[in-house]
């Protein structure tokens, strides 16, 4: 089954203990992306990537890393979580291009005491 | 910049009547638009999208879209609502670069 896992689903931890989301795809896309959903903001961009290597920053990085070592894997690093970063988080997979469909994985939602 | 307003927080219908949710872009040249669908606990889906051609989009699941370039909108339709409708609704707009722009999203809650 085409799919984007992404692990854990839910996560609680403690302010500045370092972290990492891992997200994968099993569809061979180029794209790869990370967003968090915070209530009546919808979605943010945190980081993208284009191919393996290839990453850069969305709309809000800071506080956040990513690395692309292969073309499956996008994990989101959090290497000193504070309470802002408590959010839901998406991990989306797609072709390259702007018009492709981003296919979504079912969300991480951390909480950072 | 591109931007992306979904004026309404939540849309109350009841079910089998009609839907119409509201997009309203900024973006200087011809826009990508897209709709997703976001059930509880779940993640993004897909309904439609448009990026040329023929401005109404038929999508999943009964849905469809206008793209009006001189009102800037991208409303999502459908003509009767089902209880399994009710959702997140998110409008997108992407253009020359790989930073899509969500709105808000719509909240559709539906009554029996």
């Amino acid at each position: 089954e085409a799919q984007v896992t992404q692990n854990p689903r839910y996560l609680i931890t403690v302010t500045g203990k370092k972290l990492t989301v891992t997200c994968s795809q099993n569809m061979n896309h180029e794209y790869m992306s990370w967003y968090r959903q915070d209530p009546g903001l919808g979605l943010r961009q945190i980081y993208y990537s284009m191919n393996v290597e290839v990453t850069d920053k969305g709309d809000v990085p800071e506080g956040y890393k990513v690395s692309r070592k292969e073309k499956r894997n996008f994990p989101l690093i959090l290497e000193s979580p504070s309470p802002n970063q408590t959010s839901l988080y998406f991990c989306a997979s797609g072709l390259a291009g702007s018009q492709e469909t981003q296919y979504f994985g079912p969300g991480t939602r951390l909480l950072v005491l | 910049a591109q931007s992306v307003t979904q004026p309404d927080i939540h849309i109350t219908v009841s079910e089998g009547a009609s839907l119409e949710l509201r997009c309203n872009y900024s973006y200087g040249a011809t826009p990508y638009l897209f709709w997703y669908v976001q059930s509880p606990g779940q993640g993004l889906q897909l309904l439609l999208k448009y990026f040329s051609g023929d401005t109404l989009v038929q999508g999943i699941k009964g849905f469809e879209a206008e793209f009006k370039r001189s009102q800037s909108s991208f409303n999502l339709r459908k003509p009767s609502v089902h209880w399994s409708d009710a959702a997140e609704y998110f409008c997108a707009v992407s253009g020359g670069s790989y930073i899509p722009t969500f709105g808000r999203g719509t909240s559709l809650i539906v009554h029996p």
